[in-house]
């Protein structure tokens, strides 16, 4: 089976800070990546995705991510965080093989102090 | 938001009994999963259709089975409860199985 790692488990930050959550995975061939994030008690929503071409994506509220192939990475940024982005994180991924299926990380508890 | 509905969104049942979650979509999409959340694990897929009677098991698919009749509704059973099945659970839906996926809001469910 696929597997996916996201390295920090609970991350806080203060507002302003700039965010980096890491996010590997374990497939060497043609790969669809996601960013999803889960405000408290709320499903969990599309951030950001990668498909092809660029590998620098840009997604909504300010967040953006860098598919690095060679790294087998796709890390999410972003330059300033605000409180309202406390939320968890989560990466995920679907491989040319597992047609449909997503495979996705633990999580990362993101904190933000105003 | 895309329109999915799940219900019940909050059920308590004791351990032996069958429980059954629904998810309804009304976008037409052709994939529908079911998914379970649990801390320290993310999100694992338990089944997923692929088709109006097309299903194929997940991670997780030991206690779990599913139907689905209709393209708007899958339905997810529990045959026999277990505590270890106190959990999220999560519907999501895709219109191809390349595309992103979009989450319902979950229903928690606790087994005694």
């Amino acid at each position: 089976a696929q597997s996916v790692s996201q390295h920090n488990h609970h991350v806080i930050l203060s507002e302003a800070a700039s965010l980096e959550l890491g996010c590997n995975y374990s497939y060497g061939g043609t790969v669809n990546l996601f960013w999803y994030v889960q405000y408290p008690g709320q499903h969990l929503q599309l951030l950001l995705k990668y498909f092809s071409g660029d590998p620098l994506v840009k997604g909504i509220k300010g967040f953006e991510a860098e598919f690095i192939k060679s790294k087998f990475s796709f890390n999410l940024r972003k330059p300033s965080v605000q409180w309202s982005d406390t939320a968890e994180y989560f990466c995920a991924v679907r491989t040319g093989s597992t047609l449909g299926r997503l495979y996705f990380g633990r999580g990362t508890q993101l904190t933000v102090w105003p | 938001d895309a329109g999915i509905t799940q219900s019940p969104r909050h059920k308590v049942t004791e351990t032996g009994t069958p429980v059954t979650l629904r998810c309804h979509q009304t976008e037409n999409h052709r994939y529908m999963y079911w998914y379970r959340q649990d801390p320290g694990h993310g999100l694992r897929l338990i089944h997923y259709s692929y088709g109006v009677k097309d299903t194929d098991k997940g991670e997780v698919s030991d206690g779990y089975s599913v139907s689905r009749s209709k393209t708007e509704d899958f339905l997810l059973t529990l045959e026999s409860a277990t505590s270890s099945q106190t959990s999220v659970y999560f519907c999501a839906i895709s219109d191809r199985g390349e595309s992103e996926q979009y989450f319902g809001p979950g229903t928690r469910l606790t087994v005694t």
